[in-house]
């Protein structure tokens, strides 16, 4: 069974502080995704990382993929109070795209 | 552009009764796949739809049904509803172009069964 660990489980920081959570597993994925959810609202996608080692940015946000493809990270500088939320990353389950496995999720507060 | 929509937003329900919970897709995506996320956790894939049938079904009881239908909407119906079943429930859309299906989620039903 392909499960994703996050951690930490929350976390909580002050406005302009770094911080890094990780999603690790004991199993290959072909690709896994990063997605944030705020209170009341669905997931959105944020980036998906497909190559072993690879390394992508978002303004702030930095994704890394495991070079073994097990394991990815999530760093973002300078924190701000609108990068408050649950980040939450996920990998195919098998067969096609549409069943992903998700992690517990790590819920941020960057507070001012 | 329309996102994901998805009706109605909240709904209580006693156990033992029967729910209908609505999905159109964004404009443009054919399939859809629906979620349970329980509260503190992350989704959980419930079933997808593609082409008006159930491709793939995550580990979930047959209480739990769905249909599709030809403008790519879907329902999810859950029967006979436990106190386990309160969670939100979120459907995504995408399209299926045979490599990588980006799904787009909707807001969610959150579902409170009492």
């Amino acid at each position: 069974t392909q499960l994703l660990e996050q951690s930490p489980q929350f976390l909580s920081i002050q406005e302009g502080e770094n911080l890094t959570v990780y999603c690790n597993s004991s199993s290959v994925f072909s690709s896994l995704q990063w997605y944030r959810q705020e209170p009341g609202e669905g997931p959105v996608l944020l980036v998906t990382v497909v190559t072993g080692g690879e390394v992508k940015k978002l303004k702030r946000l930095t994704f890394q993929f495991g070079d073994a493809r097990k394991d990815s990270s999530l760093h973002i500088t300078a924190a701000q109070p609108g990068d408050t939320g649950l980040y939450l990353c996920a990998g195919p389950g098998g067969g096609s795209q549409g069943n992903l496995i998700f992690g517990k999720g790590t819920k941020l507060s960057v507070k001012p | 552009d329309a996102g994901v929509t998805q009706s109605p937003t909240h709904l209580i329900k006693t156990r033992g009764q029967q729910v209908t919970l609505r999905c159109s897709p964004k404009s443009g995506h054919d399939t859809v796949s629906w979620y349970q996320q329980a509260l503190g956790q992350g989704p959980q894939f419930i079933f997808q739809y593609y082409e008006e049938e159930e491709r793939q079904r995550g580990n979930f009881p047959d209480r739990f049904s769905g249909h599709q239908f030809p403008n790519y909407s879907s329902e999810l119906n859950v029967n006979a509803l436990l106190l386990g079943d309160s969670a939100l429930y979120l459907c995504a859309s995408s399209w299926r172009d045979g490599y990588q299906e980006t799904q787009y989620f909707g807001p969610g039903t959150r579902l409170l069964v009492l």
